[in-house]
């Protein structure tokens, strides 16, 4: 039974527009959320984190949790050809372990 | 955003061999991670290790593979006898007291011959 699921994408948007990414998780316990960033060949990057049900704003990013509904977005405003690369959703298990899911990969067409 | 250093790079060994990687986490983590990630698969954890001693593991991490802080800098992964299943990229992640955000080292890709 998979844990963190994403959609595999790509998910192709033109520069400018926002792009939206969603994660489902099927541990009602789960708490923390965090998304990462992972460029092709890179290691991830962090660049949201969320543990309160609603949305949780930083730069041009948003991360949204919903907690009844067991998922979480990322909403990316005016993107970016630089923000192309795959986005992990994780969430914590246990002792600070992180349950990653596969990923989405994102393009922004120029 | 804290920096976690992790050496060598690209490792390179032949099936049957031990190999350790290295990783300098930010001093003031306390909490270390090792994660894996073969090619085109997600992130995987491995171990977690605080206080000197394992918190946590993974079915993957079986007897083939330690962990250990040495000197209270260095945190290493040794992998006894390599197998060529072992290929992937190796994150070493580090966070701290208090709040559960990990940062992620650069990466050691193993290859397995």
């Amino acid at each position: 039974q998979k844990e963190v699921e994403q959609n595999s994408g790509p998910l192709s948007v033109p520069e400018g527009a926002i792009a939206s990414l969603n994660c489902t998780y099927s541990d009602r316990g789960s708490q923390s959320f965090f998304w990462y960033r992972q460029y092709s060949g890179k290691s991830p990057e962090l660049i949201m984190s969320i543990y309160s049900n609603g949305d949780k704003e930083d730069g041009r990013f948003t991360a949204q949790l919903n907690k009844a509904s067991q998922y979480v977005s990322l909403l990316i405003r005016d993107s970016q050809p630089s923000d192309s690369a795959t986005y992990l959703c994780a969430r914590i298990s246990g002792t600070y372990k992180y349950i990653f899911g596969t990923g989405t990969r994102l393009k922004v067409l120029a | 955003e804290p920096e976690v250093t992790q050496t060598p790079s690209h490792q390179v060994t032949q099936m049957g061999q031990e190999v350790i990687l290295r990783c300098v986490p930010i001093s003031n983590h306390l909490y270390f991670y090792w994660y894996r990630q073969i090619l085109g698969q997600k992130v995987e954890f491995l171990v977690s290790f605080y206080n000197n001693e394992i918190s946590e593991k993974s079915e993957i991490f079986d007897d083939q593979f330690s962990v250990e802080r040495p000197d209270g800098s260095n945190f290493t992964l040794k992998i006894r006898s390599t197998k060529l299943e072992d290929s992937a990229m190796y994150f070493c992640a580090a966070g701290g007291a208090g709040s559960p955000e990990q940062y992620f080292g650069p990466g050691t890709r193993l290859t397995v011959t």
